[in-house]
């Protein structure tokens, strides 16, 4: 089967850095992804790994093992704004199939 | 600007009454899909479309059509909606460079009683 685990929840201090997991077992990866979304809102596209790595994008970083299956997200000088789920998508195969094995996402609440 | 625009934003109706929620986006993407969006389940792809008059069934299509006469338009049609569809639902499109990200429309929810 398919599985993207992330944890449900988290709280963190406005000007800290949090980071946040996800770990996958799918059948197939080529390359995941981290959407933010805010409550009511639509998801919006933070950051694609398909190598092993950092991929640094201004506060926000992304981190991937294919050996260990397993992202995470560094989100550095928290604002309040960056209160919103975070959610991890797999994909599962190469060229155009846009498969995509998503988590259920983490909730983060940023306190001042 | 570019976007994917879903109309109604807000609707409820009544089991069996047929609605359909109307999707377009401006960027020429080839890949459009439907997500439903619910408490605990996470994002679930109901159809997608590879391009016009392409399409295919997600992991949850019952109960869904769908159609793709051009490349712009890719409406989610609810025959017969009962309460099991209320739900928060997400056009999305991307390009089909492997790389392409999904834009999202800003969702539609729908209250069937």
């Amino acid at each position: 089967g398919q599985n993207i685990d992330q944890p449900t929840e988290m709280t963190a201090t406005e000007g800290a850095i949090v980071q946040i997991n996800c770990t996958y077992q799918t059948s197939g990866f080529n390359g995941l992804f981290w959407y933010q979304q805010h409550a009511g809102e639509a998801p919006t596209f933070l950051s694609y790994n398909v190598l092993d790595g950092l991929e640094e994008k201004g506060r926000f970083s992304s981190f991937l093992s294919r050996s260990k299956g397993y992202s995470y997200l560094l989100l550095k000088e928290l604002q309040m704004k960056d209160s919103a789920s975070y959610l991890c998508a797999v994909k599962l195969s190469a060229g155009n199939n846009r498969k995509l094995i998503w988590g259920l996402g983490t909730s983060l609440a940023v306190n001042p | 600007e570019a976007q994917v625009t879903q109309n109604p934003r807000y609707l409820i109706t009544v089991t069996g009454k047929k609605l359909t929620v109307t999707c377009s986006q401006n960027m020429n993407h080839e890949y459009m899909s439907w997500y439903r969006q619910d408490p605990g389940l996470g994002l679930r792809q109901i159809y997608y479309s590879m391009n016009v008059e392409v399409t295919d069934k997600g992991d949850v299509p019952e109960g869904y059509k769908v159609s793709r006469k051009e490349k712009r338009n890719f409406p989610l049609i609810l025959e017969s909606p009962s309460p099991n569809q209320t739900s928060l639902y997400f056009c999305a499109s991307a390009q089909l460079a492997p790389t392409g990200e999904l834009f999202f429309g800003e969702g539609s929810r729908l209250t069937v009683l």
